[in-house]
């Protein structure tokens, strides 16, 4: 079983609809990361979350340390959101490296 | 600021041959990775650093080298290519420990038949 699990593996959803893409994981971790990888190819890193919550224009991340859960969430979904959402994180003892989760993929259609 | 380069973008090799992929960045980050991305799979760690002269193994290790003698430059050595190397390579670097953002370079695909 993988430490990091993503929830759905793909995912299409119109233009506008709010979207939901989860990731569980089964280790004790010190941080969490939401990353985007572009159909081109590219990895970009989106958020960094220990608790609680963080926004960044229309995409909010949250983080259930207790229950060992994050959730990523788009708002008023556009098809330039279309792209692979992957979830890694930082396990205790505190180390250097992260650990990744498969990713979802999302395709927003107009 | 260009930010992680990498170079080549593409490249096959025949097994058995040997070749480097380059990353540089220009950030001054103290942390360097190399990872690799199979289908289907998470990227896993094969080598990192955490500075000039200082490397150590990840996840994957086997059949790769590193050598960290900037600050800016880490590059990947592949020793007698196998099938089993076939895959997108991506070199990223962060400030400090990964409760820093990492920022990622734009990956080498890399074919080995």
């Amino acid at each position: 079983k993988n430490e990091v699990e993503q929830s759905p593996q793909n995912l299409t959803a119109q233009e506008g609809e709010f979207i939901t893409i989860n990731c569980s994981y089964s280790v004790g971790i010190s941080a969490l990361h939401w990353l985007q990888q572009h159909p081109g190819g590219g990895i970009v890193s989106l958020f960094m979350l220990s608790s609680g919550k963080k926004k960044h224009g229309r995409l909010i991340a949250t983080i259930n340390i207790q229950e060992k859960h994050s959730s990523l969430h788009i708002t008023a979904s556009h098809p330039r959101d279309s792209a692979v959402y992957i979830c890694a994180v930082r396990i205790l003892p505190y180390t250097d490296k992260l650990i990744f989760g498969t990713g979802t993929r999302l395709q927003v259609f107009p | 600021n260009a930010g992680v380069t990498q170079t080549p973008k593409f490249r096959i090799l025949k097994i058995g041959q040997s070749m480097t992929l380059q990353c540089t960045q220009d950030m001054n980050h103290n942390y360097m990775y190399w990872y690799r991305q199979d289908p289907g799979m998470g990227l896993k760690l094969i080598y990192y650093s955490v500075g000039a002269g200082i490397t150590d193994k990840g996840e994957v290790p086997n059949g790769y080298n590193v050598s960290r003698s900037t600050t800016e430059d880490f590059p990947l050595r592949l020793e007698l290519a196998a099938p089993s190397q076939t895959s997108v390579y991506f070199c990223a670097s962060s400030y400090y420990r990964v409760i820093h953002e990492q920022f990622f370079g734009p990956g080498t695909r890399l074919t080995v038949l």
